[in-house]
């Protein structure tokens, strides 16, 4: 099924762990991006990608990286998890032009403690 | 900066109400304008989107129109059903497609 798929879809980390949230579409979209949902806040951007090679920083980077060495994949790893990135993460991806808005991954419900 | 304002919810309708869910926007220029829905357990799913000001998204039912004027972008149903329970965001493009959510209304629809 064409679309976006993320794993895993719950984790548990015990804080300082590292992990890495897993993200691939098939649609060849250009663009994707990583999102952190949290209770009263809507979504948060924390990285996005404009293709293969190229990644920049959102509203929320600091804890995060990414990189993008394909087309398809473009992973979100936690360095040393914290509690305060308990959350739901959401992939997203689109076409750079034109743009009709995202295509969302189902999530992955992480929680750090 | 950018931003999007929602109503609070909850919004607890009875099947085939009217429903509002009311957004209004701060940006600079006319940019894109969105709704998303998200159901229990899953991501996000574009419902309709709107790019210039006076356009009309529609999808399944639900409609909405790019108001330059109040800077607004109501979401509106002429008949809820069970069905349409649901988160509902409101969004807009700033910048090159970075898009940036309201907090979400959630809406609850009884029998």
């Amino acid at each position: 099924n064409a679309g976006v798929t993320q794993t895993p879809k719950f984790q548990v980390l015990k804080t300082g762990q590292s992990m890495t949230l897993q993200c691939a579409q098939d649609m060849n979209h250009e663009y994707m991006s990583w999102y952190r949902q949290d209770p009263g806040m809507g979504l948060r951007l924390i990285h996005y990608s404009v293709g293969a090679g190229i990644t920049d920083q959102g509203e929320v980077p600091n804890g995060y990286n990414v990189s993008r060495s394909t087309t398809e994949d473009f992973p979100l790893r936690l360095l040393s998890a914290a509690p305060s990135q308990t959350s739901v993460y959401f992939c997203a991806s689109s076409y750079k032009q034109p743009f009709y808005g995202y295509t969302f991954g189902s999530g992955t419900r992480l929680t750090v403690v | 900066g950018d931003s999007v304002t929602q109503m609070e919810g909850p919004v607890t309708l009875s099947e085939e109400a009217f429903l509002t869910i009311n957004c209004t926007y701060t940006a600079t220029g006319y940019p894109s304008l969105f709704w998303y829905v998200q159901y229990p357990g899953e991501g996000l799913q574009l419902l309709l989107k709107a790019t210039k000001a006076d356009d009309k998204g529609s999808n399944k039912g639900f409609e909405a129109t790019y108001r330059k004027e109040t800077t607004s972008f109501h979401l509106e149903k002429g008949s809820v059903q069970v069905s349409d329970s649901a988160v509902y965001f409101c969004a807009l493009e700033a910048g090159f497609q970075k898009l940036v959510f309201g907090t979400g209304t959630r809406l609850l629809v009884s029998p």
